[in-house]
């Protein structure tokens, strides 16, 4: 079974902090995102990347960026966290066509 | 107008009758289509994918692709307490690296 992990089930975070999401897949995909979920608003893709090193611009990427140092790792990074970054960040891990979800960051931004 | 609209509901249907679920897409080239269901506080996973138009049947699960009308749907027959969820409807757009998910539809099936 493909197997995506993140590193905190739940997270506080003042304003201003600088925040790591990580992201481990271990089925060798290739394609990996960052999503938020928020309340009547559903999945809102941030980031994604097709490749090491590589990475592309989602819906909202604005406060956000990446890193895919490795094939398996994707970090999602909050250069300084502001409330209205308070969600639900999901990370997923891709075959061509099912993506895969690992079990959810809920980040809370005081 | 959303890339992918569905009905917020939520939808209350009871035990044993069968909850149907709609979804529209916006763009015409989409060629891959997806149902995801999320239990609360809980990711998502996949339960059916559709490419083709027509019908396709996964036990209790019946997903129906019409491409000219730009419509997905999901049938449950026989629902269960057990698939109250909020069910996502997903397209994997025409350039093929993003998949455009719906705001989801809540389902809740009366015991």
């Amino acid at each position: 079974d493909v197997k995506v992990t993140q590193s905190s089930r739940y997270l506080v975070k003042r304003t201003g902090e600088k925040v790591f999401l990580e992201c481990v897949q271990d089925m060798d995909h290739e394609n990996m995102f960052w999503y938020r979920q928020d309340p009547g608003l559903g999945l809102r893709l941030i980031y994604f990347s097709y490749d090491v090193k590589m990475k592309e611009k989602g819906d909202i990427p604005e406060g956000y960026s990446v890193s895919r140092e490795k094939k398996e790792r994707f970090s999602l990074i909050l250069e300084s966290a502001s409330t209205n970054q308070t969600s639900m960040y999901l990370c997923a891990s891709t075959t061509y066509n099912e993506q895969f979800f690992g079990p959810g960051t809920r980040l809370t931004v005081l | 107008q959303k890339e992918v609209e569905q009905n917020s509901g939520p939808l209350s249907v009871p035990e044993g009758a069968i909850a149907s679920l709609n979804c529209t897409y916006s763009d015409r080239g989409s060629q891959s289509f997806f149902w995801y269901r999320q239990y609360s506080g809980k990711s998502p996973e996949l339960i059916m994918s559709i490419y083709s138009n027509g019908d396709k049947e996964d036990g209790r699960f019946t997903a129906q692709l019409n491409k000219a009308s730009q419509y997905v749907s999901l049938l449950i027959r026989d629902s269960q307490p057990s698939d109250s969820a909020t069910y996502l409807c997903a397209v994997l757009n025409t350039g093929g690296f993003k998949t455009i998910f719906g705001a989801g539809t809540r389902l809740f099936v009366k015991a």
